[in-house]
């Protein structure tokens, strides 16, 4: 079936440009998970959707950061007024749920580059 | 967050088996033991977990120590494309609902 995807594969902005991020989860799965990896490092959870249930927030570097998803599916991710540093690969997973015992599923990621 | 050592990186020659090692000392009773791996230019893909017993799937096995302190994530047979990072993570009850990925081991595979 399909996989998790994810939209543009690769963006370049200019400093200070708003950008959105989208992710397609896969069917029926209730968890989405947003992280990033910046160039040479490892990666870092963002934020993460169960159900209907309020999102965890708790890795959202600065408030420029926001993510939405829309009918328990789709996901946006949104940042406001980029800054150099946040140029990295923005991944996304979805799971069947939120036990521990379940595995996440990643997308390709996204690419960002700000000049 | 019980946390997990890892070596930085390990060679294997192909077709041969390989042992990926990970110490997690502080892992609790109800800590699951989950790998992911890495391959260049992707993002993580799933690769095994368990909880207390041996693990066996169509890409891996999974040795969990008796004490739980320790596991090895055996890849029978390595071939080029299993070249990644891969990555030994520990989901327990108040670890959040994230993975948290450490270093992980690098893996070069040698023809």
């Amino acid at each position: 079936g399909a996989g998790v995807s994810q939209s543009p594969s690769n963006k370049v902005t200019e400093k200070g440009k708003d950008v959105e991020l989208r992710c397609d989860p896969i069917s029926g799965h209730t968890a989405l998970y947003w992280y990033r990896q910046s160039l040479g490092q490892g990666l870092e959870f963002l934020i993460y959707f169960q159900g209907n249930s309020a999102p965890d927030k708790s890795g959202l570097p600065s408030d420029r950061f926001s993510a939405e998803r829309t009918g328990g599916s789709v996901s946006t991710l949104t940042i406001q007024r980029t800054q150099q540093e946040d140029s990295a690969v923005y991944l996304c997973a979805s799971s069947p749920g939120q036990a521990r015992s379940y595995e996440q599923y990643f997308g390709p990621g996204t690419r960002l580059t700000v000049t | 967050d019980a946390k997990t050592t890892q070596p930085n990186s390990m060679e294997s020659n192909e077709e041969e088996p390989v042992h990926l090692p990970c110490n997690h000392s502080t892992i609790s009773g109800t800590d699951y033991i989950h790998w992911y791996r890495q391959l260049p230019s992707q993002g993580p893909e799933y690769v095994i977990h368990g909880l207390t017993s041996n693990v066996n799937n169509r890409m891996a096995s999974l040795a969990i120590a008796e004490d739980r302190k320790s596991s090895t994530l055996i890849l029978h047979r390595a071939t080029l494309r299993d070249a990644a990072v891969y990555y030994c993570i520990l989901r327990g009850h108040n670890a959040g609902n994230m993975l948290t990925f450490g270093g992980g081991t690098r893996l070069m595979v040698k023809p």
